[in-house]
């Protein structure tokens, strides 16, 4: 297993755009997590999957940005109407119903200009 | 509420020197307590953690920590610092059940040749 993978790692866009990641969780990992870092921060908690059922959402989480994990697999974090205060590096990260640990992807850094 | 604090944000410490990175934390009971390692533009690795149990943690690396129940501190220590460990280092906490973490602010350890 080669861990938590995230795409794209980059991603650049202008004010008003719609982005799109993705994060693929360890293959036996239930549980899948968002958090969003800015600079000079650490990570604050987005939302929080068990399977396929998204079971808490942040107030961080505006109406703008949906998260689904539609089979229980990956997950996609969309956000809408991109603003300047979106840019950050979006977290995902996974864990097994049996552990509180959690294990981070590389991240996908996001630039809104 | 709930918090994590790291109180120094930035550390320089000699290649080969001792390094203790401060965490102090704010829960209402005994939290599970973790040490994270991110190098530039990379995701959280797990250098170790705390459930219960002996209060003196090994970890990856070289790193251990002790958990203070008195202090409500969980301290990262490592006797001799190598040129590699120069990265961003973040205590997080969460509670049994609740899934997300609470990081601290982060700590940038710079190491000198």
């Amino acid at each position: 297993d080669t861990g938590v993978s995230q795409n794209p790692r980059h991603k650049i866009t202008k004010r008003g755009q719609n982005v799109t990641f993705r994060c693929d969780p360890i293959s036996e990992h239930n549980r899948l997590y968002w958090y969003r870092q800015t600079l000079g921060q650490g990570p604050e908690f987005l939302t929080y999957f068990q399977n396929e059922a998204q079971l808490e959402k942040s107030r961080l989480l505006s109406d703008r940005f949906s998260a689904e994990r539609p089979k229980g697999s990956f997950s996609t974090l969309e956000i809408q109407r991109t603003e300047q205060g979106d840019s950050a590096m979006y977290l995902c990260a996974s864990s097994a119903d049996w552990e509180e640990t959690q294990y981070f992807g590389p991240g996908t850094r996001l630039l809104v200009l | 509420a709930q918090s994590v604090t790291q109180p120094d944000i930035h550390i320089t410490v000699s290649e080969g020197a001792s390094l203790e990175l401060r965490c102090n934390y704010s829960y209402g009971a005994t939290p599970y307590l973790f040490w994270y390692v991110q190098s530039p533009g990379q995701g959280l690795q797990l250098l170790l953690k705390y459930f219960s149990g002996d209060t003196l943690v090994q970890g990856i690396k070289g790193f251990e920590a002790e958990f203070k129940r008195s202090q409500s501190s969980f301290n990262l220590r490592k006797p001799s610092v190598h040129w590699s460990d120069a990265a961003e280092y973040f205590c997080a906490v969460s509670a049994s059940g609740t899934y997300k973490y609470i990081f601290g602010t982060g700590t940038r350890l710079k190491v000198l040749a």
